[in-house]
């Protein structure tokens, strides 16, 4: 069975910086890439980032480019975004999903966790 | 970046109805579109890929059409189970982008 487990969430000051982890099981990690989509409260969805099965490629949504990191270890089996510069609107429910497709799909997003919260105030 | 416009944002219906929701994408995406369902306090669940294409254990009642700018999502007969927010996705370039979200609620 597919499990993806976020952590990190927590309630940080605007500037700060925080790191979330996902925890993937039940599946070869390393055979797919893996992305973050936030929600904000009450909001719809944003694609946040993505990163290919052997992080050689990493892609980035405008609102967070230059201040997020997304990264992986396939040892751990394990997703992380760093976040930097952390403003209130990305005060959100972080959700990391796994890509559809062997290899490079980068498409659809076929199993997710059940999301962190991260809340950005003073 | 491509926007997606999904309509109407909610619709009421009762069990046993034909739903139909659209999404529009503000440039042609091909066929590289997916629609999620998404219950409170729950995560996104893939139902629909490659525009029509159902995921697997996802029933038949779901069915997606569609190519380049216009595309619907229909449920041919309404469940107690489907009442939820549905999100239309592009997958045709970055950054990648959904709709606004659908809500189907109880009539």
């Amino acid at each position: 069975e597919v499990q993806l487990v976020e952590s990190g969430g927590v309630v940080v000051q605007p500037g700060g910086s925080l790191r979330l982890s996902c925890a993937a099981s039940g599946f070869t990690f390393d055979d797919y890439a893996m992305h973050w989509v936030r929600q904000a409260p009450g909001k719809g969805l944003e694609w946040v980032s993505l990163i290919s099965w052997d992080g050689g490629s990493t892609y980035y949504a405008d609102s967070v480019k230059g201040r997020f990191t997304i990264s992986r270890d396939n040892s751990k089996n394990s997703l992380y975004l760093q976040m930097n510069s952390l403003r209130a609107e990305d005060t959100a429910l972080y959700y990391c999903a796994k890509d559809r497709e062997v290899g490079s799909g980068y498409a659809y997003f076929d199993y997710w966790g059940q999301g962190t919260l991260v809340t950005v105030s003073s | 970046d491509i926007q997606m416009t999904q309509s109407p944002s909610s619709v009421s219906a009762s069990v046993g109805d034909r739903v139909t929701i659209t999404c529009r994408a503000s440039q042609g995406i091909s066929s590289w579109l997916a629609w999620y369902q998404q219950k409170p306090g729950k995560a996104p669940k893939l139902l629909i890929y490659a525009a029509s294409s159902l995921q697997s254990g996802v029933p038949s009642r779901f069915s997606g059409s569609g190519s380049g700018t216009d595309f619907t999502l229909t449920i041919s007969s309404l469940q107690p189970e489907d009442f939820a927010t549905y999100y239309c996705q592009q997958a045709n370039s970055f950054p990648r982008s959904f709709g606004g979200g659908t809500k189907v609620e109880i009539k």
